[in-house]
């Protein structure tokens, strides 16, 4: 069965500092890869996929991934945060079946301190 | 261009009813996806419709139940609500080119969700 973990359910940094979020995943075939970012109240907003086209794949908002088969890791990371970037991020996965049935990981909540 | 709207935006509702949370995809997506999001998890997997049909279903009862109508929208039903039904809800809707059985890994775009709350 296909699962998604994400290291740390928080992580704070500072305004202008490195941004990484943890993503592992388990999958018995090629996945679908996602991230998605939620902000308070609202919906998932689609930050970035993997879809074997490129290891390294650019997202919205200065977001990348980088999707790692040896490791079955896709984290995300952003050069610098702002504090606009303050949110909850999830990793999900979703597999080659008939279906687009996606499993989200617990999700990262991400503070940025000014 | 709208996105993904889903109707109400919060709800409150006592525990036995039975409540109905609806859902207009972005034009021209013909699959719609309920999920469930309990506060503090990530989102959960409920039903997935494809041209009016049930194409996925993940581990929930069958208090749950769902359909799709003609202009591709969604509604999603919950009988008996129990407290522990309360989350957000959440309706995404994806441009799938329906070939052969369908296929996986369609970006799905998400709505703003219903919140329920059962009391």
């Amino acid at each position: 069965a296909q699962s998604v973990t994400q290291l740390g359910s928080h992580v704070s940094v500072s305004e202008g500092a490195l941004v990484l979020l943890r993503c592992n995943y388990s999958s018995s075939v090629p996945p679908y890869l996602f991230w998605y970012v939620q902000y308070p109240n609202q919906g998932l907003q689609l930050l970035l996929k993997y879809t074997s086209a490129a290891t390294l794949v650019k997202g919205i908002n200065g977001f990348e991934a980088e999707f790692k088969k040896s490791e079955t890791s896709f984290h995300l990371t952003k050069p610098s945060a702002h504090m606009s970037d303050a949110a909850e991020y999830f990793c999900a996965v979703s597999q080659g079946t008939s279906y687009d049935k996606v499993i989200f990981g617990p999700g990262t909540s991400l503070s940025v301190i000014p | 261009d709208a996105g993904v709207t889903q109707s109400p935006t919060h709800l409150i509702k006592t525990r036995g009813q039975h409540v109905t949370l609806r859902c207009s995809p972005i034009s021209g997506h013909k699959s719609v996806s309920w999920y469930q999001q309990v506060l503090g998890q990530g989102p959960q997997f409920i039903f997935q419709y494809y041209e009016k049909e049930e194409r996925g279903r993940g581990n929930f009862p069958d208090r749950f139940s769902a359909r799709q109508f003609p202009n591709y929208s969604s509604e999603l039903n919950v009988n008996a609500l129990l407290l522990g039904d309360s989350a957000l809800y959440l309706c995404a809707s994806s441009f799938d080119p329906g070939q052969g059985g369908g296929t996986s890994g369609n970006t799905q775009y998400f709505g703003p969700g219903t919140r329920l709350t059962v009391l």
